[in-house]
């Protein structure tokens, strides 16, 4: 199985901050990479699909980069509402494995 | 799109249970279909994937045997039946959609269910 590795694992920042996540991948995955997010006691939501492509309804500050192995997940402002788990995930193959999570806190 | 699962509850180790996920707001019968589950304050651990046409099926080794995936286009359902359930398999369990009907595409999950909790204990 393909292995997702994220850091940080927890990440503490105040609104307005700039924060990069990143994800790198035991094997080349191209560009088959999602993001989501999950608040507590909620289903994950689906921010970044192929690496870099927004999804519909998502806010703009958030970004995807990255091919191959490694890949980031950029928000260029935090804002309140920003605070949760954020999760990358790979789809290169049907066994589709997920990074640990990163926990992103209030400063 | 909406996804509701039910079907999760309290059950021994080595007994059963079966989740269903009823699907609307599009056309069930053109997507594929997985469930994910999370255990207790860890992470997302994918389980297992459906094509549109239920002919194909895929699971995680962690699952395979016990666990089997399944559908019913003319009821817009997805199923997840847990046979011989250890307590490890004690998790919130998601059903999703893919936008695309092959069970092994290179596919995100566009849309989640608010989950079903299985407890396996004694």
């Amino acid at each position: 199985d393909i292995q997702m590795t994220q850091s940080p694992s927890t990440l503490s920042a105040s609104v307005g901050d700039r924060v990069t996540i990143t994800c790198r991948a035991s094997q080349s995955i191209s560009s088959w990479l999602a993001w989501y997010q999950q608040k507590p006691g909620k289903a994950p939501k689906l921010l970044i699909y192929k690496a870099s492509g927004l999804e519909s309804g998502v806010p703009s500050r958030f970004s995807g980069r990255g091919s191959g192995t490694e890949f980031t997940l950029t928000i260029s402002s935090l804002q309140p509402d920003d605070f949760a788990t954020y999760y990358c995930q790979q789809y290169n193959s049907y066994s589709r494995t997920f990074g640990q999570g990163t926990k992103v806190e209030i400063k | 799109v909406q996804l509701l699962e039910s079907g999760g509850g309290l059950v021994q180790p080595g007994g059963s249970l079966r989740l269903s996920c009823a699907a609307s707001g599009f056309t069930f019968s053109s997507y594929a279909m997985s469930w994910v589950r999370q255990a207790p304050g860890k992470g997302l651990e994918w389980v297992s994937s459906i094509s549109a046409s239920g002919g194909s099926t895929y699971h995680a080794d962690s699952v395979k045997g016990r666990l089997t995936i399944s559908r019913d286009n003319s009821q817009n359902t997805l199923y997840l039946q847990m046979n011989s359930l250890r307590a490890e398999d004690t998790a919130v369990y998601y059903c999703a959609k893919l936008p695309c009907s092959a069970g092994s595409c290179y596919s995100h999950f566009d849309y989640w269910g608010q989950g079903t909790l299985v407890t396996v204990s004694s």
